[in-house]
């Protein structure tokens, strides 16, 4: 069963960028799409967007200008990067396959502030 | 706004069965995508509850059931507990957004 566990920086200053690693065990990379998802403090589930391991991406529009996701098939980890990062971004980060359904990691906050 | 509309609340006495809608249009549950639930307890990490529109995971309690018609999709709660009290999320895929993954709002029930 594959296991997923989000790594980065739990604090970000405005104007910077967030960056998150997603660690895959327990299963190859080489399959499924690979996301990251929000959830802001008290509010609903938000995709980011998703990679599939040759490295081919969709982004959720509304992000699309300020996001990048990653793929080290050598690694077996995935990668967010957020540019240019506000308070409205404070958010628990999930990483996740997502093929069909969603299957989740256990999520890491990350908070902006200075 | 989310793609896809559920109502903010609902509630039922213990025992009770309710209900929760998830709404979207052609280019999403309409054209064929399935809906998958999750439940969410405070503090933690949603939990597949329904894939494929009506299949339980191992493990998923039978009072908990899913169906589809048309642009719409519910999630059916029979014999309400108090654990029963979290937020619920439907998700999709969407073809006007080039295949991107889309959520309901969520719903939170209250077990009364």
């Amino acid at each position: 069963q594959v296991q997923l566990q989000e790594s980065g920086p739990g604090l970000v200053k405005p104007s910077e960028t967030l960056s998150l690693t997603c660690t895959v065990s327990g299963g190859s990379i080489s399959s499924y799409y690979w996301s990251w998802i929000r959830q802001p403090p008290g509010k609903g589930l938000e995709w980011i967007g998703y990679i599939y391991y040759s490295g081919s991406t969709n982004y959720n529009p509304s992000l699309k200008s300020r996001v990048t996701i990653s793929v080290d098939t050598s690694k077996n980890q995935f990668s967010l990067k957020l540019s240019s990062v506000t308070a409205a971004d404070t958010a628990v980060y999930y990483c996740a396959s997502t093929s069909g359904y969603v299957r989740w990691g256990q999520g890491t906050l990350v908070t902006v502030s200075s | 706004q989310s793609v896809l509309t559920q109502p903010p609340s609902v509630s039922g006495a213990p025992g009770q069965r309710v209900t929760i809608s998830c709404t979207g249009s052609s280019s999403n549950i309409g054209a064929g995508y399935d809906v998958h639930w999750y439940q969410q307890l405070p503090g933690t990490a949603p939990k597949l509850l329904i894939y494929g529109n009506s299949n339980r995971p191992s493990g998923v309690p039978d009072r908990f059931s899913g169906s589809k018609s048309g642009t719409s999709a519910s999630l059916a709660i029979t014999g309400l507990q108090a654990e029963d009290e979290a937020d619920y999320y439907c998700q999709s895929y969407d073809s006007s957004l080039s295949g991107s993954l889309v959520f309901g709002g969520g719903t939170k029930l209250t077990v009364l």
